[in-house]
């Protein structure tokens, strides 16, 4: 069964920085592109960042664009954010997935407020 | 970036209806485009890929068409398990680009 769980998710303040973690299993995590993707309470979704299956290409949407760093590590089924200068708006349920496929995570909430 | 317009922002409609939603791209994106189902609290769910091929495990009561920039999903007789929002996006280039979604209420 392919799982993708998401973990990392928290209130932090404006400024801070949050790393999410996307824990990957039941499929062969190597051969996937793998990408994040946020949705804003109320809002529609927004694709945010993906990375080739071998790390050596990573694109970002521009919101995010040198404050977010998404990475992956093979051996151990894993993709993160690093989410720095958070502001309130990125306050968002953030899901990783793999496009385009069913394969998402339940999403983790980050909340970014003083 | 390629930006998605869905049509329309939300529509109310009956079990057994027919209902038709559509996706303008910005630019011409050939067939690179998805369909997304989802309910509150939940993660979206893959319905169409590539324009019109239905996701396995997805009804058959849903299907999409188009290229170029102009598209529909189709959803061919209403059920209550349908009742939900719906996205489209593009995976043509980068940024993946979703449109702003479709929610469909019960009438």
């Amino acid at each position: 069964e392919v799982q993708l769980v998401e973990s990392g998710g928290g209130l932090v303040q404006p400024g801070g920085s949050l790393r999410l973690s996307c824990a990957a299993s039941g499929f062969t995590f190597s051969d996937y592109w793998m990408s994040w993707v946020r949705q804003a309470p109320g809002k529609g979704l927004e694709w945010l960042a993906n990375i080739k299956q071998d790390g050596s290409e990573r694109n970002y949407v521009g919101s995010v664009k040198g404050r977010f760093t998404i990475s992956r590590d093979n051996a151990k089924n894993l993709l993160s954010l690093q989410m720095n200068s958070l502001r309130a708006e990125d306050t968002a349920v953030y899901y990783c997935y793999v496009g385009p496929t069913d394969y998402w995570g339940q999403g983790t909430l980050v909340t970014v407020s003083s | 970036d390629i930006q998605m317009t869905q049509s329309p922002s939300s529509l109310s409609a009956s079990v057994g209806d027919r209902v038709t939603i559509t996706c303008r791209a910005s630019q011409s994106i050939s067939s690179h485009l998805n369909w997304y189902q989802q309910k509150p609290g939940k993660a979206p769910k893959l319905l169409i890929f590539a324009a019109s091929s239905l996701q396995s495990g997805a009804s058959s009561r849903f299907s999409g068409s188009g290229s170029g920039t102009d598209f529909t999903l189709t959803i061919s007789s209403l059920q209550p398990e349908d009742f939900a929002t719906y996205y489209c996006q593009q995976s043509y280039r980068t940024p993946l680009t979703f449109g702003g979604g479709t929610k469909v209420e019960i009438k």
